[in-house]
């Protein structure tokens, strides 16, 4: 069946430098892909999706690209704050969500 | 347009007891999904309601159980309730095109605590 695999935090950097959450999916057809992430005390809000091959979704200052041949869609961001830490979500969806576990991601000032 | 909102935000039970959770999706959306959320098993998809009808359902006992009205209002309810039942239960709402794979909008979730 359909599964994300998303790397394990926590992952703890600095401000400003470079992020990289990697995610990994096997599913049948070319399901849409999705980038979750949820604040302290919050529910799940989407942070960029890609709904087809090579596509790249980008919003603030985050970016994911769709690889279908390595069957990826890690998270980039170029330099992270303090506001950003929070818990990311990679999902996939064809007729459901698929949710991978989360990884928790601390920035310290 | 408002969010999605959940019902009541907290909830302490005990063991054996039953339980509801009302979830209120956006405005115009028709699919309501649930999610049970705890640091264990993460994410893990309960069931999904698509115009007063079931449309999928995750690996969950019996126990768990939901329904959508015809505003597209739904709930869920928790029979003999156990401690491992203890999770941030989550709402999310989409259009839900048929077969296609919506954004889906989350609700800030009802914490469930059972002692």
């Amino acid at each position: 069946g359909n599964s994300v695999t998303q790397m394990e935090g926590p992952v703890t950097l600095s401000e400003e430098a470079f992020l990289t959450i990697n995610c990994t999916y096997t599913a049948t057809g070319y399901p849409s892909l999705f980038w979750y992430v949820q604040y302290p005390g919050e529910g799940l809000q989407l942070l960029l999706k890609a709904t087809k091959a090579d596509d790249k979704g980008s919003n603030k200052g985050f970016e994911a690209t769709y690889r279908k041949e390595t069957t990826s869609f890690h998270l980039e961001k170029g330099s992270v704050q303090v506001s950003d830490s929070a818990v990311y979500f990679c999902a996939l969806g064809d007729d459901k969500i698929i949710f991978g576990k989360g990884t928790r991601l601390h920035i310290l000032p | 347009k408002a969010g999605v909102t959940q019902t009541p935000r907290y909830l302490i039970k005990t063991r054996g007891q039953q339980v509801t959770l009302s979830c209120s999706p956006i405005s115009g959306h028709r699919s309501v999904s649930w999610y049970q959320q705890t640091p264990g098993q993460g994410l893990q998809f309960l069931f999904e309601y698509f115009s007063e009808t079931q449309r999928n359902k995750g690996n969950f006992p019996g126990r768990f159980s939901g329904r959508q009205f015809s505003n597209s209002r739904s709930e869920m309810n928790v029979s003999t309730l156990e401690l491992g039942d203890s999770a941030l239960y989550l709402c999310a709402s989409s259009l839900r095109s048929a077969g296609d794979s919506e954004t889906q909008y989350f609700g800030p979730g009802t914490r469930l605590l059972v002692l």
